[in-house]
């Protein structure tokens, strides 16, 4: 167990709707970062949060936005969904600030947009 | 161009034969090279962290070692529950001087009994 909670696991919705991922990082970890993985890319960074800052964005499209609250959580918003949206999203947090140490996943969320 | 690279893709093992797995990468100013292991459906798990050239880790059969262009996951006498996906992540900086662990595509490691 990595510490890291991530729901809901699987969720299945259709084109055009919206979702949200949560994230709930390991004690004490400030960092919270967003990967989405689907069999074709690998793991793609999203987005990066440190203490409820945004401190550096990937190729996250602009139907995708992320924010991370005061109690340290993260939500992770998709919205306009279409079917290659379809992948595991997966949040990690570290205790690091600037991504040179290592990151401790979640168990992920599988979208599935039909 | 900061790249991550590993080879190979696959790679089917019987029990007991040892093999290694190699991650290269091209980056300026290396911050630390990172092993993690993903099981299907699963999170990537941390597996250890390299910093500098010449420097090795071991962990159970499993064992990295770091070169200036390269690292290698080296499995040992491998058992099938060492079966998974093994991934390398290398932290590239950003225009807005944060790293962001960048990850290779992975090896697929499948041990038969």
């Amino acid at each position: 167990d990595s510490g890291v909670t991530q729901t809901p696991k699987h969720l299945i919705t259709a084109t055009g709707q919206r979702v949200t991922l949560r994230c709930s990082p390991r004690s004490g970890d400030l960092s919270v970062y967003w990967y989405q993985q689907s069999l074709d890319q690998g793991l793609q960074f999203l987005i990066q949060y440190y203490n409820g800052e945004e401190r550096a964005k990937g190729n996250i499209l602009e139907r995708f936005s992320a924010q991370q609250f005061p109690d340290l959580h993260s939500e992770l918003n998709l919205s306009s969904l279409e079917l290659g949206d379809s992948a595991l999203y997966f949040c990690a947090s570290s205790v690091h600030r600037i991504g040179t140490g290592e990151l401790f996943f979640g168990e992920g969320s599988r979208l599935t947009v039909l | 161009e900061d790249q991550v690279t590993q080879s190979p893709e696959a790679l089917r093992l019987q029990e007991g034969e040892s093999s290694s797995l190699n991650c290269s990468y091209t980056v300026s100013g290396l911050r630390g090279l990172f092993w993690y292991r993903q099981d299907p459906g699963k999170g990537p798990e941390f597996l250890f962290t390299l910093y500098s050239a010449g420097e090795e880790k071991e962990k159970e059969r499993l064992k990295a070692t770091l070169t200036k262009k390269e690292s290698f996951l080296h499995i040992t006498a491998p058992k099938p529950e060492d079966s998974a996906t093994y991934l390398c992540a290398v932290p590239f900086l950003t225009n807005g001087g944060s790293y962001i662990p960048t990850f290779g595509r992975g090896t697929s490691l499948i041990v038969h009994p």
